[in-house]
């Protein structure tokens, strides 16, 4: 079974900072990797997807790498600004399963001080 | 496209007791998935959908719930005899249904059941 862990489960930062979101995952027979945004009390919004042969993704001030290899992926926000404060959740679809069954993380959730 | 949207937005009741939610996707999207959400914690995959065929359920999804989607369209989660344990958000998602793609998630039912 897929377990996929985001460390560390919080972060707070000041504004203007680079932010650096990890995401590690145990078996490597991925679909893709997706990384999603959740406000409180809201749904998510998907930010960045990676496909399995891809190495990185970008929009904006997002980057994201994927390393199938150490089951790895790495979010990267440039520059951070308050509006950035949110729960950050990678999640990853196996092979084997469905199209839209995705393994979560359980989120980074982070703070971006003015 | 005036994405996912779901109905209602909270729901309080007393245990023992049937709860139904409303989920309406994205008109154009065949696809349409139900996650649960507990605090702290990331989704949790229940179900999926393409068009009105319910093509896969989670061990999660226990005899007191039940999931449809008649004619395709909106989806509806039922849970009967609710109890404490069943507290948390429920999420819906949808897409096209192609590989690769982004889900598009509403922004949830938070159930609360005392």
């Amino acid at each position: 079974k897929q377990e996929v862990t985001q460390i560390p489960a919080a972060l707070s930062v000041p504004e203007g900072e680079n932010l650096v979101l990890n995401c590690s995952f145990t078996d490597s027979a991925i679909y893709n990797l997706q990384w999603f945004r959740q406000d409180p009390g809201k749904g998510l919004t998907s930010l960045l997807l990676i496909q399995s042969s891809q190495r990185e993704q970008t929009s904006g001030r997002l980057n994201a790498s994927l390393d199938k290899s150490s089951g790895r992926s790495t979010l990267y926000i440039a520059a951070s600004q308050p509006g950035d404060s949110a729960t950050y959740l990678c999640a990853t679809i196996m092979t084997t399963d469905s199209w839209g069954k995705f393994q979560f993380g359980a989120g980074t959730q982070v703070v971006v001080t003015p | 496209d005036t994405g996912v949207s779901q109905d209602p937005r909270h729901k309080i009741t007393k245990r023992g007791q049937n709860v139904t939610f409303r989920c309406d996707p994205i008109s154009e999207h065949n696809r349409l998935y139900w996650y649960r959400q507990t605090l702290g914690q990331g989704p949790e995959f229940l179900t999926y959908f393409q068009n009105e065929a319910q093509l896969e359920k989670s061990r999660l999804l226990s005899d007191r719930f039940s999931a449809e989607r008649p004619k395709g369209s909106f989806s509806t989660l039922e849970i009967q005899r609710t109890e404490q344990g069943d507290s948390a958000m429920y999420l819906c998602a949808s897409s096209l249904g192609v590989t690769n793609e982004k889900l598009f998630f509403g922004s949830g039912t938070q159930l609360s059941v005392l």
